[in-house]
C-alpha cells in the first residue's frame, strides 16, 4: 500500500531563518506531488506541484521554493522565513487525475 | 477557485438529519471533482469524487451532485452523525493540467 510521510510535525522558526520541509511517498512510482499551505481557519492554497523529477510548477510566487530531487521526494524550502509564512503545510500525492492523498501536515510557526 | 482569504462558513445540523454542503467552482474546463473531510490538525481525507461526464455519484451515506451548467457541486450526507463534524472542502482538477485547486470550505457542526 502507499503511504506519505511529512516531517517534522511541528516547527518553530525565527524570522529570517531557512526552512526545509520534506515529504516522501512510499509504495508507488511517478506520482504527482503537491505542496499546500493552510492558514488557521482557512482553505488550502496550492503552492507547488510536480509531475516528475525536476519538474516544478509554482502557483504562488513568494519566498518559497520547491524541489523534487527523487521520484518520491518533494522538498519545500525558504532561504529567509517571514512571519506570514506561518501556517499548516500539507504535502499530497496522486496518480494522474485521481484523488489526492495527504500527509499529516507540518505546523510552522515563525516567531 | 482559490479559497485563500475566505473565512469558513458554518452549517449546523441536528444529529440524524441530512446535510447538504455546497461548492461553486470557477473553471468551466474542470473535469474532475473531489470532496474532502478535514478534522482539526489533520490532513484532508478523501470522501467521494465525480468526473464531469456524470451528474451524480453515491457512496456510503454520501452523494455528490454536479451541475456543470451553473458550475455547482454539492455533497449530501444522510443521517448526519457527530463524527461527521469537520471542515469539508471541494477540489477541482483543471482539464488542461494536473493542478488540484481547493474551494472555500464549510464547517459542519452536528448538534446532539
Amino acid at each position: 500500500s502507499q503511504t506519505i510521510h511529512q516531517w517534522p510535525a511541528t516547527l518553530v522558526q525565527p524570522v529570517g531563518s531557512p526552512l526545509s520541509l520534506e515529504c516522501t511517498v512510499e509504495g508507488t512510482s511517478n506520482p504527482n506531488l503537491y505542496w499546500y499551505r493552510q492558514a488557521a481557519g482557512r482553505g488550502l492554497q496550492l503552492l507547488f506541484y510536480s509531475v516528475g523529477i525536476g519538474q516544478i510548477s509554482s502557483e504562488v510566487p513568494q519566498n518559497l521554493s520547491a524541489s523534487r530531487p527523487q521520484d518520491r521526494q518533494f522538498i519545500l524550502s525558504s532561504k529567509k522565513l517571514l512571519l506570514s509564512d506561518s501556517g499548516f503545510y500539507l504535502c499530497a500525492w496522486r496518480w494522474d487525475v485521481t484523488e489526492a492523498f495527504f500527509g499529516q501536515g507540518t505546523r510552522l510557526t515563525v516567531v | 477557485g482559490e479559497s485563500v482569504g475566505l473565512h469558513l462558513p458554518t452549517l449546523s445540523v441536528q444529529e440524524g438529519d441530512n446535510s447538504i454542503i455546497n461548492c461553486a467552482y470557477s473553471n468551466s474546463a474542470s473535469d474532475y471533482f473531489i470532496w474532502y473531510k478535514q478534522e482539526s490538525g489533520k490532513g484532508p481525507q478523501f470522501i467521494i469524487d465525480i468526473r464531469s461526464n456524470m451528474d451524480k455519484r453515491q457512496g456510503q451515506r454520501v452523494t455528490v451532485l454536479l451541475n456543470k451548467t451553473v458550475k455547482h457541486l454539492s455533497l449530501q450526507i444522510a443521517a448526519t452523525q457527530p463524527g461527521d463534524s469537520a471542515v469539508y472542502f471541494c477540489a477541482e482538477n483543471t482539464g488542461s493540467s494536473y493542478k488540484l485547486i481547493f474551494g472555500s470550505g464549510t464547517r459542519l457542526l452536528v448538534r446532539p
